[in-house]
């Protein structure tokens, strides 16, 4: 399977943990997405990378949240001290550059912060 | 904060009839992108209509785009239980990031 993969698909952490997903793109695609979901919502926006560098970061994207692309190929999300209201799915896409921007979504990972 | 706003929030059909949502926006776009999202699971592309189209076929979908009124419609014909999902309507502003609506849920009886 050559498509998005995202690990771990669940997450269930008591607040005040730190917690760090990690996403594997396309492998030719040199863009990569991050977007968070909650309950009866559609995705938000987070953060973009043009291979390793960083190129935008939502306001929703807090002190606490870190995102990393060490060498343009895999990205981790972390989150440190969690609260209760980080709750939610963490969907990672990526692109290729030249393309519409249609983005191919990962199956998310769903954290519960208890 | 979300531009697209889709309609209905939710809807019921029998199998085989067809399933209609609609797609608004507030600002100027590059394409508009139809996904859809099956139960916790994350979405699949289906279709990207650009600015300068209006409208566009793929299989037993047909998607319009109305850029003076800023909407979009999808439409699936003949409806099968398999097309039971959320589906949401993302466009694209600047070239990389999506904004989404808060999606319509089908659900297709048999």
């Amino acid at each position: 399977d050559t498509g998005v993969s995202q690990d771990p698909r669940h997450k269930i952490t008591k607040r005040g943990q730190n917690v760090t997903f990690r996403c594997d793109p396309i492998s030719e695609h040199n863009r990569l997405y991050w977007y968070r979901q909650t309950l009866g919502q559609g995705p938000e926006f987070l953060t973009y990378f043009q291979n390793e560098a960083q190129l935008e970061k939502s306001r929703l994207l807090s002190d606490r949240f870190s995102a990393e692309r060490p060498k343009g190929s895999f990205s981790t999300l972390e989150i440190q001290r969690t609260e209760q209201g980080d709750s939610a799915m963490y969907l990672c896409a990526s692109s290729p550059s030249g393309s519409f921007n249609e983005q191919f979504f990962g199956p998310g990972t769903r954290l519960t912060v208890l | 904060s979300q531009q697209g706003e889709e309609d209905p929030q939710a809807l019921s059909i029998q199998e085989g009839e067809n399933a209609t949502m609609n797609c608004s926006y507030k600002t100027s776009i590059n394409n508009l992108q139809w996904y859809r999202q099956n139960s916790g699971r994350g979405l699949v592309h289906l279709i990207l209509i650009r600015s300068n189209e209006r409208e566009k076929h793929s299989g037993r979908l047909r998607v319009t785009l109305d850029t003076s009124k800023k909407s979009s419609s999808l439409l699936i014909t003949a409806s099968r239980a398999a097309d039971t999902a959320s589906y949401f309507c993302a466009t694209d502003s600047n070239d990389y990031k999506l904004s989404f609506g808060a999606g319509t849920t089908v659900t297709v009886r048999a």
